[in-house]
C-alpha cells in the first residue's frame, strides 16, 4: 500500500530556531512530491520535487529529495511566529493525477 | 479574488438530509479536484475532473457522493443521506494541464466544513 510518512507529527519551537521536517514515502511509479503549508484553511504551495539531490529554495525555506532513500526534508531556517501552521507532504504517481497527503507536521513557533 | 472558491463555507446538517457543495476554479484551470480532510490527517482525494470528463474515482466515494462538472468551469459535490462520519472539511483544488502534457501544481480553495448532526 502506498504510504507518505511525515515526522515528527508536531514541533516546538522559539523563533529564530531552524528546524527540519521529515516527509519518507513508500508508493509505486513516484512522480513528484510537494511541500504545502496549511494555516486555518487552504493548503498553499510550497515545493515541488521531481529530481534527487536539486535543492529548491523560497527565502528562508528550502527543500531537497532523495529518490533513492525515498524521503524528502524541508528545512525553515530562522522561524518566525507566522511560520507556525501544518506542513504537508504529497506525491504523484504515474498514471493518476491525485495528491497523496501524509498527516502532516504541525510547527508552533512560540515568540 | 482569482483564487479557488468554495461555497458555502461552513454546513451543518442533520444525518440523513442531503447537502450539496459548490467549488469555483481559477478560471484557466481545466483540472478540479475534491478532497476531503478530518482531523489530524492529511487532506484524501475523492475525485477529479479534466474540463467536464470525471477522470479517476476514490474507492472512498462511496454511491452516496456524486461530483458533476457540467460545462467545465464550476463543480458541484452533493452527499445524499449524509451520515455523521461525513462531517469533514471538504477541499476543493485546481490546476492547469499543458498541451504538452505537463501540469502545474494543484491550488486549493478555503474548504467546506461539513458538520452533521
Amino acid at each position: 500500500e502506498d504510504k507518505v510518512v511525515q515526522s515528527p507529527l508536531s514541533l516546538v519551537v522559539h523563533e529564530g530556531d531552524t528546524v527540519t521536517l521529515n516527509c519518507s514515502y513508500e508508493v509505486t511509479n513516484f512522480r513528484s512530491l510537494l511541500w504545502y503549508k496549511q494555516e486555518k484553511k487552504a493548503p498553499t504551495f510550497l515545493f515541488m520535487l521531481t529530481s534527487s539531490g536539486i535543492e529548491k529554495k523560497s527565502g528562508r525555506l528550502s527543500s531537497i529529495l532523495d529518490k533513492k532513500e525515498l524521503f524528502s526534508i524541508l528545512n525553515i531556517t530562522a522561524t518566525q511566529t507566522g511560520d507556525s501552521a501544518i506542513y504537508l507532504c504529497a506525491l504523484t504517481q504515474g498514471g493518476s493525477e491525485k495528491l497523496v497527503f501524509g498527516k502532516g507536521t504541525k510547527l508552533t513557533v512560540n515568540p | 479574488d482569482t483564487g479557488v472558491s468554495q461555497d458555502p463555507r461552513h454546513k451543518i446538517t442533520k444525518r440523513g438530509q442531503n447537502v450539496t457543495f459548490r467549488c469555483d476554479p481559477i478560471s484557466e484551470h481545466n483540472r478540479l479536484y475534491w478532497y476531503r480532510q478530518t482531523l489530524g490527517q492529511g487532506p484524501e482525494f475523492l475525485t477529479y475532473f479534466q474540463n467536464e470528463a470525471q477522470l479517476e474515482k476514490s474507492r472512498l466515494l462511496s454511491d452516496r457522493f456524486s461530483a458533476e462538472r457540467p460545462k467545465g468551469s464550476f463543480s458541484t459535490l452533493e452527499i445524499q443521506r449524509t451520515e455523521q462520519g461525513d462531517s469533514a472539511m471538504y477541499l476543493c483544488a485546481s490546476s492547469l494541464l499543458l498541451r504538452d502534457g505537463s501540469s502545474y501544481e494543484q491550488y486549493f480553495g478555503p474548504g467546506t466544513r461539513l458538520t452533521v448532526t
